[in-house]
This record gives C-alpha cells, sequence and structure tokens, in this order.
C-alpha cells in the first residue's frame, strides 16, 4: 500500500519561499496513471487543491496561486516537491501531499500525514 | 471554477441514526463527486468514489448516489467512529474543488 510524507520546514518568514517535499513509499511514483497533488487546508478556507504533477514532469496549478508556485518531481528518489513564492499570513495552513488516481475519476485515495505551515515573522 | 456546497454544515445525531449530507455543484459534474472523512488532526480519508462507489475497505453502512448537480450521502445506521467531517470533491474539471464540508456530531 502506497505511503506519502510530507516534510519540510514549519515556519516560513513573510514575503520567503515556501519549499516542501513529499516522499512517496510502497511503490514507485512513474507506476500506473497516478497524479501527484498538493492540498491545504486552512480554517478560514476549507480544502484547497493547489496543483498536480505527473512522474513525466506535466503539471497543472490551480489558477488562484498560478503565479506564485512551481513543482517537480524526481523519479530517482521517488519524490515531487512544491514551491510556493512571497508568501503571506494567507498561506498559513496544514499541507498534505496526496495521490489522484487518473484512471478512477481523479479520486484521491492516498494522503500524506500532513505539515502545518506557518506563515510569521 | 465550479463551486460545491454542501448541507447541513452540522448536524447532531444519535448512534443508530441514518445521517444523509447533500452536496451541489455549481455546473454538471456528470458523476466525478467523491466524498471523504476526516477526523481531527488527520487527513482526509477517501469513502466514496465516482458519486456512488464504495472504496476499499470502507464499511457497508455508507453510501453514495446522484449525478449531475446533486449528490448525497449517506450513513445509514451511524456508529461511534463516524462522528467526523465529511467532504465532497469534484474532479470534473480543474481547479478540483472542496465542498465547506459537513460536522457530524454526537446528540
Amino acid at each position: 500500500q502506497v505511503q506519502l510524507q510530507e516534510s519540510g520546514p514549519g515556519l516560513v518568514r513573510p514575503s520567503q519561499t515556501l519549499s516542501l517535499s513529499c516522499t512517496v513509499s510502497g511503490g514507485a511514483l512513474n507506476s500506473g496513471d497516478y497524479y501527484w497533488s498538493w492540498i491545504r487546508q486552512s480554517p478560514g478556507k476549507g480544502l484547497e487543491w493547489i496543483a498536480y504533477v505527473y512522474y513525466s514532469g506535466t503539471s497543472y496549478y490551480n489558477p488562484s496561486l498560478k503565479s506564485r508556485l512551481s513543482m517537480s518531481v524526481d523519479t530517482s528518489t521517488n519524490q515531487f516537491s512544491l514551491r510556493l513564492s512571497s508568501v503571506t499570513a494567507a498561506d498559513t495552513a496544514v499541507y498534505y501531499c496526496a495521490r489522484a488516481d487518473g484512471s478512477s475519476y481523479f479520486r484521491f485515495d492516498s494522503w500524506g500525514q500532513g505539515s502545518l505551515v506557518t506563515v510569521s515573522s | 471554477d465550479i463551486q460545491m456546497t454542501q448541507s447541513p454544515s452540522s448536524l447532531s445525531a444519535f448512534v443508530g441514526d441514518r445521517v444523509t449530507i447533500t452536496c451541489r455543484a455549481s455546473h454538471s459534474i456528470i458523476t466525478y463527486l467523491h466524498w471523504y472523512q476526516q477526523k481531527p488532526g488527520k487527513a482526509p480519508k477517501l469513502l466514496i468514489s465516482a458519486a456512488s462507489s464504495l472504496y476499499n475497505g470502507v464499511p457497508s453502512r455508507f453510501s453514495g448516489s446522484g449525478s449531475g448537480t446533486e449528490f448525497t450521502l449517506t450513513i445509514s445506521s451511524l456508529q461511534p467512529e463516524d462522528f467526523a467531517t465529511y467532504f465532497c470533491q469534484q474532479t470534473y474539471s480543474t481547479p478540483f474543488t472542496f465542498g465547506p464540508g459537513t460536522k457530524v456530531e454526537s446528540k
């Protein structure tokens, strides 16, 4: 059974760049029709889908964040990553990585435990 | 973007009660609708995919129905472990969007 684990700093200063990685275990990132995603959850905005990346590197970003977003994938380490620039307090949230199954209506069938990121000086 | 709404936003119920949660989409999403359960401090867990397909290992007391713009999640007999928040999500078009959630509490 595939497992996902987020990693990254829990505190980011305003205007800096938030960087998170997700390590996939129990399955190869480049096997199957899976889209590796980031979702965040804050009290004020609920669950917000951020972006996904395919193992080939093809990605799609939420237009609301697109100008500040970058995702990458590393099949050699079975990791994918998120970079969100110019952060503000509004970016404070629990960030989840998850797997979307492209062969099953893009259902999100596996999630990481979540990583709390606080934006504060 | 497709907007998702849920009703009620919260409900109180007894163990053994039948519980129904409604999710509505601002545009037709056919059956690209999924339901998740989330407990405090935990990640969401997939319950139902494609509107009505029970995900692996999910108890049969959970069921989903609907298509187009209106969907329901039903718990036929609420169990103590079912007190949680439930979210719907559409994956018909990007950006994928979630409903605001329905919190099921013990009466």
